[in-house]
């Protein structure tokens, strides 16, 4: 069965940072691209970043650019999103969701965590 | 970027009724690369349909996609209590974007 599961979330004051996790188990992690999605309260779904399964090709929207990183470690099935200079409007769930093809491009989501949730408040 | 308008914003049905909601592209998508997600409140979202029209694995036949190029839609032949959600499609021809969604509310 395949899970993802999300951690790191939680309250942090604007400017400040934030890792977020995603532990994946019941596939073969190295052979799937993988996604950050995120929902602010209330709202509807905004993709956020992905990687390929090599990590040799990734994207990100653009007002996440220059401010997140993705990466992900193979050898501990594992995605990550790092944060940095967090403002009240990257208030959300963070959702990982695994792409369908081994390539990134033109991958659908079709495995999705349970979320973390971030909070940008002072 | 590619962006997707959904309508209508609410669909409000009753659990036997057929619902009928569309996914418009401000150009037009490639391959047919749309898919629509279901949402619950307090859920994660979950696939339904890829490539317009596929099924994702263990979706009810009741669910079907169609459209090609600039229109797509998701029915819902006869809904049943546990299709009441918010409905999201999502093009992944150019980088990935989503809809801003549609509730199917209970009437």
């Amino acid at each position: 069965e395949v899970q993802l599961v999300e951690s790191g979330g939680g309250l942090v004051t604007p400017g400040g940072s934030l890792r977020l996790s995603c532990a994946a188990s019941g596939f073969t992690f190295s052979s799937y691209s993988m996604n950050w999605v995120r929902q602010a309260p209330g709202k509807g779904l905004e993709w956020v970043s992905s990687i390929s399964s090599s990590s040799g090709y990734i994207y990100y929207a653009d007002s996440m650019k220059g401010r997140f990183t993705i990466s992900r470690d193979n050898a501990k099935n594992s995605l990550y999103l790092q944060m940095n200079s967090l403002r009240a409007d990257d208030t959300a769930v963070y959702y990982c969701a695994r792409g369908s093809r081994i390539q990134l491009s033109n991958s659908v989501f079709d495995y999705w965590g349970q979320g973390t949730r971030v909070t940008v408040s002072s | 970027e590619i962006v997707l308008t959904q309508s209508p914003g609410t669909l409000s049905l009753s659990p036997g009724e057929r619902a009928t909601l569309s996914c418009r592209a401000s150009q037009s998508v490639s391959n047919n690369y749309l898919a629509w997600y279901q949402q619950k409140p307090g859920q994660a979202p979950r696939l339904l349909i890829y490539d317009a029209s596929s099924r994702a694995t263990g979706i009810p036949d009741r669910f079907s996609g169609s459209g090609s190029g600039t229109d797509f839609t998701l029915t819902i032949s006869r809904l049943e209590p546990d299709d009441f959600a918010v409905y999201y499609c999502q093009q992944y021809d150019s980088a990935w974007t989503f809809g801003q969604g549609t509730k199917v509310e209970i009437k």
